[in-house]
């Protein structure tokens, strides 16, 4: 009964790969977002999505792309990775691009050898 | 722009302590304001929140007021416990609705 879930949990890849991470809510959400939380701890957000539109695109290398084939996935396509990507990437979605608060899933730890 | 600043951590107590967490924020307007929490392996839970000047946010024994004339949302509670060990965060939303987060305190309870 997750309501906002990430898969994978843990991902652990070289420099140059490509891959994704899903997330999915089953709240009926209207808009979802993608955070990076660095090793600090210090939490930013990248994207986010409201009903498959883009509405929020920060200062976020064009290596990432994020993808909603519907209201409730927004995936996480991130190419020729680097040292640098490796971080907690968090899915959150909120009832729509006005409302607080927002459900946040359990992160994918993603370490980049 | 918008930003947090929250203290540093790690905060290390004993059980039946008192906790305060310092949250102070720069922001156009009036910015809603919130404190999440991370427990390990986990995401971030809301804690509380407030809308409004002078609101008080509450929730498990935690409080935090708002207060625009310091600009701050400092976080207490009374008497932790272990279970209380966690990673909080202060943030506010912005335009756009995003969330802009402090650094995180990480709070450990002794028993």
């Amino acid at each position: 009964d997750t309501a906002v879930s990430q898969t994978p949990k843990y991902l652990v890849t070289q420099m140059g790969n490509d891959k994704s991470i899903k997330c999915e809510q089953n709240l009926g959400h209207d808009t979802m977002y993608w955070y990076k939380q660095d090793s600090k701890k210090f939490l930013k957000i990248m994207f986010s999505y409201n009903n498959k539109e883009l509405i929020i695109n920060e200062t976020v290398p064009n290596r990432f792309s994020p993808k909603s084939p519907d209201k409730a996935h927004l995936n996480l396509h991130i190419n020729s990775l680097e040292l640098g990507d490796s971080a907690v990437y968090f899915c959150a979605s909120s009832q729509d691009r006005h409302s607080q608060p927002q459900h946040f899933g359990d992160g994918t730890r993603l370490s980049i050898l | 722009g918008d930003s947090v600043t929250q203290m540093e951590g790690p905060v290390t107590l004993s059980e039946e302590a008192f906790l305060t967490i310092n949250c102070t924020y720069t922001a156009t307007g009036y910015p809603s304001l919130f404190w999440y929490v991370q427990y390990p392996g986990e995401g971030l839970q809301l804690l509380l929140k407030a809308t409004k000047a002078d609101d008080k946010g509450s929730n498990k024994g935690f409080e935090a007021t708002y207060r625009k004339e310091t600009t701050s949302f400092h976080l207490e509670k009374g008497s932790v416990q272990v279970s209380d060990s966690a990673v909080y965060f202060c943030a506010l939303r912005t335009a756009g609705n995003k969330l802009t987060f402090g650094g995180g305190t990480r709070v450990l309870v002794k028993p």
